[in-house]
């Protein structure tokens, strides 16, 4: 079945620890985003990719980094530097297209609590 | 820029009442529409969308018509049941080359025996 999955489910930390969260995507998708959801909010867009080695940054990527060495990898790096970084966080994938359909698809999300 | 403007909730219905969630957008160009469900617990799935002005999407008894005079896209449901206990996003994608999609603050609905 094709998807998209994030690991781990649930990811605690301490504070000043770096952390980073997997997603992975066999829809042969060409981009992805990353999302943090808060209670009561919605969606905001930290980064996104539209093709290998390029990514660019969303509404609130202060104190995230990815990488996207691969088609099928976007993994997102929670820093030290990320002031209140307990959340849930999405990723999806969508086909890249010069129109302005982009249906997205997501994962199940990640939950980190920085304890 | 983008954005898209949603009733707050939550709402809470009993089954088989009628479900209707407001939804307003500004947008550039030409935008394409979405509703997303969110279960509690999980990712987003995408409900329905309409792609221009007088589509109508539908889903499982859901429908929501995008209506460009009123820059609205209304959700609705003719009787809900326990299992629609969800949150619900609506979300636009402009038509100006970008891949982003802007979310409202999601609606969360509870649905009661």
């Amino acid at each position: 079945d094709g998807g998209i999955t994030q690991s781990p489910k649930y990811l605690f930390r301490k504070e000043g620890q770096n952390v980073t969260l997997s997603c992975e995507q066999n829809l042969n998708h060409d981009a992805m985003y990353w999302y943090r959801q808060d209670p009561g909010q919605g969606l905001r867009l930290i980064y996104y990719s539209q093709i290998v080695n390029d990514f660019q940054k969303g509404d609130i990527a202060e104190g995230y980094s990815v990488s996207r060495e691969k088609k099928e990898s976007f993994p997102l790096t929670v820093t030290s530097a990320q002031k209140n970084p307990t959340a849930f966080y999405l990723c999806a994938s969508s086909i890249r297209t010069t129109g302005s359909y982009n249906e997205q698809f997501f994962g199940p999300g990640t939950r980190l609590t920085v304890l | 820029g983008n954005s898209v403007t949603q009733m707050e909730g939550p709402v809470t219905l009993s089954e088989e009442a009628f479900l209707t969630i407001n939804c307003t957008y500004t947008a550039t160009g030409y935008p394409s529409l979405f509703w997303y469900v969110q279960y509690p617990g999980e990712g987003l799935q995408l409900l329905l969308k309409a792609t221009k002005a007088d589509d109508k999407g539908s889903n499982k008894g859901f429908e929501a018509t995008y209506r460009k005079e009123t820059t609205s896209f209304h959700l609705e449901k003719g009787s809900v049941q326990v299992s629609d206990s969800a949150v619900y996003f609506c979300a636009l994608s402009d038509g100006a080359g970008s891949y982003q999609l802007t979310f409202g603050k999601g609606t969360k609905l509870s649905v009661i025996p």
